[in-house]
């Protein structure tokens, strides 16, 4: 079965400390991978995605991820956080042969000042 | 580019009474949208697949005569909660791909359903 995990429900960080998110997926066939943020009582915004090519994945407001096959992972990393950063985010796989996405439960990552 | 709206943003209704959401793709035309379903503190979950001018696909335990969608145009699907009881409050999210096959999906910003 496809899935996704994400092992960490918060994040704290430091404003200005590099931050990581975690997510591991299991899929069959290539992976799609994408990663969208989620401010209170909002929708989601695409951050990035992985669909082939350069393991590591530029993404919006200065976010990247690294997709790692022998590992199955899909880490989500910013160098220097912002306390505006602080959000919730959410993993995603696009199951196997279809437009569907499988969403992690999401991280809740807090940046202190 | 690739924005979505969605209406209503909040709306609270009585027990019984069925409230529809409206979920357009402005700048795009979309010919798959999705409609998912988020608990509070949890991830989404899909609900359904709403392909322009054919049925819904619906997963699994969603009921489709409690929650109708209808994707008459390339812009606009619509998900119609029939009857609604106060377990469907929820906060429900559509997403739309601009191309097709694996696209990036672009969310809505949702809509808060309170059933008193």
């Amino acid at each position: 079965a496809q899935s996704v995990a994400q092992p960490e429900d918060q994040v704290n960080v430091a404003e200005g400390n590099p931050l990581t998110v975690k997510c591991t997926y299991s899929v069959s066939g290539n992976p799609y991978l994408f990663w969208y943020v989620q401010y209170p009582n909002r929708g989601l915004q695409f951050l990035l995605k992985y669909i082939t090519g350069d393991n590591l994945v530029k993404g919006s407001y200065g976010f990247e991820a690294e997709f790692n096959k022998s590992q199955t992972s899909f880490h989500l990393k910013k160098p220097s956080a912002l306390v505006s950063d602080s959000a919730l985010y959410f993993c995603a796989v696009a199951i196997y042969n279809t437009d569907k996405l499988i969403f992690g439960t999401g991280t809740r990552l807090q940046v202190f000042p | 580019g690739a924005v979505v709206s969605q209406h209503p943003s909040r709306v609270i209704c009585k027990s019984g009474t069925s409230v529809k959401i409206e979920c357009r793709s402005l700048d795009f035309q979309a010919t798959t949208m999705f409609w998912y379903r988020q608990f509070p503190k949890q991830s989404l979950m899909l609900m359904a697949t709403s392909n322009e001018g054919s049925k819904a696909t619906y997963e699994q335990g969603v009921e489709k005569d409690k929650f109708l969608i209808n994707h008459a145009s390339l812009t606009l699907s619509t998900l119609t909660v029939t009857s609604a009881h106060p377990e469907d409050s929820s906060f429900y999210i559509c997403s739309a791909g601009r191309t097709g096959f694996r696209d990036t999906q672009y969310f809505g910003p949702g809509t808060r359903l309170t059933v008193l």
